[in-house]
């Protein structure tokens, strides 16, 4: 069971919108529409941003969007502010019922 | 308001056995809820180690199966993990989630929220 595969970091001037990629497998992310994302900011525990691919809990800033392209998810950031700072995991479901982690991605906000 | 929070002993010896105890307020285990249990080396990813269910189903991690058994108590509101055989590659901060599952896909850990505030479990080297 591997890692999803994100980028080490990206980074956005505020304003600007980012994109995070997190590439599964046909056993995770392209199996299921169970893609979620979480915001940890340093020091923090993991806050949930979006869950099954698309959807917002209740809260969070419609600023934080998901999608999904066959075995590759993304989150997109708009409008980034200097909160945003901090790093972003995916994790999605998998075909033996388990969950698996992204490596995560630190977003900088110049 | 749902919270969570994790309590452990915060130094281990190699070859000892971890106990991590989640307690929780706000929600109850009945149907559809569960909690989780993800760990966290120092400056490194998320890790999922295990999941309990309302009606006592369980998941584990394929890589740490052999040695993690979780087990709840419904009337202390608890959720307990134990860790065998630990290593100093287990030093990490560890968490307990709550979720609630659905059987669309099979019951299994599909989303966490919200998360404990961690507890730092060092194992000496």
């Amino acid at each position: 069971q591997s890692a999803l595969t994100q980028p080490a970091s990206v980074s956005g001037s505020p304003g600007q919108s980012i994109t995070i990629s997190c590439t599964g497998s046909s056993s995770d992310v392209g199996a299921y529409n169970y893609v979620s994302w979480y915001q940890q900011h340093s020091g923090k525990a993991p806050k949930l941003m979006i869950y099954d691919v698309t959807h917002r809990p209740s809260g969070v800033s419609n600023r934080f969007s998901g999608s999904k392209s066959g075995n590759t998810a993304s989150l997109s950031i708009s409008g980034l502010q200097a909160e945003d700072e901090a790093d972003y995991y995916c994790s999605s479901y998998t075909t033996d019922t388990t969950m698996v982690f992204g490596g995560g991605t630190k977003l900088t906000v110049l | 308001q749902i919270t969570l929070k994790e309590s452990a002993v915060a130094l281990v010896n190699p070859t000892e056995t971890l106990t991590l105890t989640c307690t929780f307020s706000g929600f109850s285990l009945t149907a559809g809820v569960g909690v989780g249990w993800i760990r966290q080396p120092p400056g490194k990813a998320l890790e999922w180690l295990a999941l309990i269910y309302w009606d006592d189903g369980k998941r584990y991690s394929p890589s740490l199966q052999k040695r993690l058994i979780i087990n709840k108590d419904t009337s202390k509101k608890q959720v307990v993990l134990t860790m065998a055989n630990m290593d100093p590659v287990d030093t990490a901060t560890y968490y307990c989630a709550h979720t609630v599952g659905s059987s669309n896909g099979g019951w299994g850990p599909k989303w966490f929220d919200p998360w404990g505030q961690g507890t730092l479990v060092t194992v000496f080297s």
